[in-house]
């Protein structure tokens, strides 16, 4: 079955600093990851993906993530933390049969301090 | 424009009431999901609809009743109501299912509270 880990319910890092998001993953086949972000009581916004190919996936708001294959994981990155970068970071993987369904992991609430 | 619209935002009832979200989506997308996000903030499928037929069903209890009038609406009715049901509701399109590349977009979500 597909399922996602993110291993640390928060992360701290001061603002200016580089951030990174651990996310891994274990699926039957090939791999098609996601990043989300949720700001308060917000929905979700799509920030990227991983479908194949270049394994530094580039997206939005200068976040990239890196697909490793041998470590299954798949961690969102950025070079430069904002304080506007607060919020909650979620992983998902898309599900194995043929529905669309996304499943995410249990979210990672980034905290950047100024 | 939103692209995937949900009303209403906040929802407050009491225990035993039925009541109903709407979802809305206007980027031409053929399949559209109900996601539950529980109080710790966990997220679940509940259902999806690809062009107006039911493809998910995540065990969800058969008091919640999705209707896709077209591919552009996916309503949820939820009957007598429990304290248990208090969550926030995700309305979700993508554009088809054995599309594995392409990304899910996100109402704004409602809160529902159950009294």
């Amino acid at each position: 079955a597909q399922s996602v880990a993110q291993p640390e319910d928060q992360v701290n890092v001061a603002e200016g600093n580089p951030l990174t998001v651990k996310c891994t993953y274990s699926v039957s086949g090939n791999p098609y990851l996601f990043w989300y972000v949720q700001y308060p009581n917000r929905g979700l916004q799509f920030l990227l993906k991983y479908i194949t190919g270049d394994n530094l996936v580039k997206g939005s708001y200068g976040f990239e993530a890196e697909f490793n294959k041998s470590q299954t994981s798949f961690h969102l990155k950025k070079p430069s933390a904002l304080v506007s970068d607060s919020a909650l970071y979620f992983c998902a993987v898309r599900g194995s049969s043929n529905t669309g369904k996304l499943i995410f992991g249990q979210g990672t609430t980034l905290q950047v301090k100024p | 424009d939103t692209a995937v619209s949900q009303t209403p935002k906040y929802l407050v009832t009491q225990m035993g009431n039925d009541k109903s979200i709407k979802c809305e989506q206007n980027l031409g997308h053929d399949t559209m999901y109900w996601y539950k996000q529980d109080s710790k903030k966990f997220l679940k499928i509940m259902f999806s609809y690809n062009n107006k037929e039911l493809i998910i069903n995540e065990t969800v209890p058969n008091r919640f009743s999705p209707k896709s009038p077209d591919k552009a609406h996916l309503n949820l009715h939820i009957n007598s109501l429990e304290l248990g049901d208090s969550a926030v509701y995700f309305c979700a399109s993508s554009q088809g299912t054995s599309r594995v590349n392409t990304e899910a977009f996100f109402g704004q979500g409602t809160r529902l509270t159950v009294v």
